[in-house]
């Protein structure tokens, strides 16, 4: 079967940095995305990673392991409008398309 | 705005019947596919469509349905509903359903009474 695990809550603090996790267990491997969802809005591409190793993007970076099957989405100097779900998802191979993760809340407090 | 658009924002229906949520992808992206959200249940991918055909499925039911068209719009047809189906129905469209990002549009709120 396919996998996904990431916590379900986070809160942190104005201006800091948090770092939300990202553990899978897929079929197949094709890459792996991560999105932020505010709520009730459609999910926003955030980054990508296939290769292993980190990818930053202004304030956001992604890490990605293939062999331990492990990502993770840094956050820095956190902003009020940081606030919001974080999906992880995986592209896989074969049968199924993508598989997501069932989100990070994020709460970023004053 | 992510260029995907998506009718109608939101839809209440009745048990038993059946809707239709339409989806026109942005402008140069042939791929489309169907997502559904729930509370319980996270966002769930339903269906790809490349160019007008089924490229990758997954935990569609066999209630419901999706074709894409010539022009790449992309209609997903919901038959005998049920409470459970009450969700929100994301599109998303890619350039070619490779490993590029996919763009989300706002979504269809279904309520099911």
């Amino acid at each position: 079967g396919q996998n996904i695990d990431q916590p379900t809550e986070m809160t942190a603090t104005e201006g800091a940095i948090v770092q939300i996790n990202c553990t899978y267990q897929t079929s197949g491997f094709n890459g792996l995305f991560w999105y932020q969802q505010h709520a009730g809005e459609a999910p926003t591409f955030l980054s990508y990673n296939v290769l292993d190793g980190l990818e930053e993007k202004g304030r956001f970076s992604s890490f990605l392991s293939r062999s331990k099957g492990y990502s993770y989405l840094l956050l820095k100097e956190l902003q009020m409008k940081d606030s919001a779900s974080y999906l992880c998802a995986v592209r896989v191979d074969y049968g199924q398309n993508f598989v997501f993760g069932p989100g990070t809340r994020l709460s970023v407090l004053p | 705005d992510s260029g995907v658009t998506q009718t109608p924002k939101h839809l209440i229906t009745a048990t038993g019947q059946r809707v239709t949520l339409r989806c026109s992808p942005r402008s140069g992206d042939l791929s489309v596919y169907w997502y559904q959200q729930s509370l319980d249940q996270g966002l769930q991918f339903l269906i790809q469509y490349y160019n007008g055909e089924e490229r990758a499925k997954g935990n569609i039911l066999e209630r419901f349905s999706a074709q894409q068209f010539p022009d790449l719009h992309s209609e997903l047809n919901l038959s005998s509903l049920e409470l459970g189906d009450s969700a929100l129905y994301f599109c998303a469209s890619s350039i070619s359903g490779g490993k590029e990002t996919q763009y989300f549009g706002p979504g269809t709120r279904l309520l099911v009474l």
